[in-house]
């Protein structure tokens, strides 16, 4: 089973701070995204990669950065935090999709506070 | 665009009883329909995807048919038990050339003994 991990699991932070959430996978997939996570609106993707160095924009993107620095390793920054990024933040990662690959492996998310 | 729309919840069941968790879809491509799990305290997890139309998908009890003629793919379950309290979100994805995945809103079930 394929092990996706973020770190903090929770962080709290100010208004007009700057926050990085992290996340790791250990089983060689290709595709790693962040989504957030909100009531009303499901999980909407922010940002997504395809490898090493590449960053591909998601749905709401507005107020956030991303960075792969690896294949394992992929970083969600926010540079400005503003309460409404007040979220539960899931990373996830997967294969290159075919019909027998297509499914996300997720992590067990970040709670991230904007005072 | 691409989009989901599912049962709003929550949804409150006796153990025992059936479950029909509604979803339809809209998109210009050929997806592949999923139907996602997330357990409290958990990130989502597959619960099974069907790629093609016409087809039935199933795990755990939980089956779903693909219906390309009513964009539909709704959830359903003969007999729910406690355990299976959690959030359910209906998902797409587009065609086999992205790698992304439309969520819908989810459905909170609550079953109680």
């Amino acid at each position: 089973e394929a092990a996706v991990t973020q770190s903090p699991r929770n962080k709290v932070t100010v208004t007009g701070g700057n926050v990085t959430l992290s996340c790791r996978q250990t089983n060689s997939h290709n595709y790693m995204y962040w989504y957030r996570q909100d009531t009303g609106h499901g999980l909407r993707l922010i940002h997504y990669s395809y490898g090493a160095g590449n960053l591909q924009i998601g749905d709401v993107p507005d107020g956030y950065k991303a960075t792969r620095t690896t294949q394992e390793d992929f970083f969600l920054l926010l540079e400005l935090a503003s309460p409404s990024q007040t979220s539960l933040y899931f990373c996830a990662s997967s294969d290159v999709w075919g019909h027998l690959n297509e499914r996300l492996f997720f992590g067990h998310g970040t709670k991230l506070s904007v005072l | 665009g691409d989009s989901v729309t599912q049962t709003e919840g929550p949804v409150t069941l006796s153990e025992g009883t059936s479950l029909t968790v509604n979803c339809s879809y809209e998109t210009k491509q050929y997806p592949t329909l999923f139907w996602y799990v997330q357990y409290p305290g958990e990130g989502p997890q597959l619960l099974f995807k069907v790629p093609k139309a016409n087809e039935k998908g199933s795990n755990r009890g939980f089956e779903a048919t693909y219906n390309k003629e009513a964009t539909s793919f709704h959830l359903q379950k003969a007999s729910v038990q406690e355990s299976d309290s959690a959030v359910y979100y209906c998902a797409l994805s587009p065609s086999s050339n992205t790698n992304k995945v439309v969520f819908g809103t989810g459905t909170r079930l609550q079953v109680l003994p």
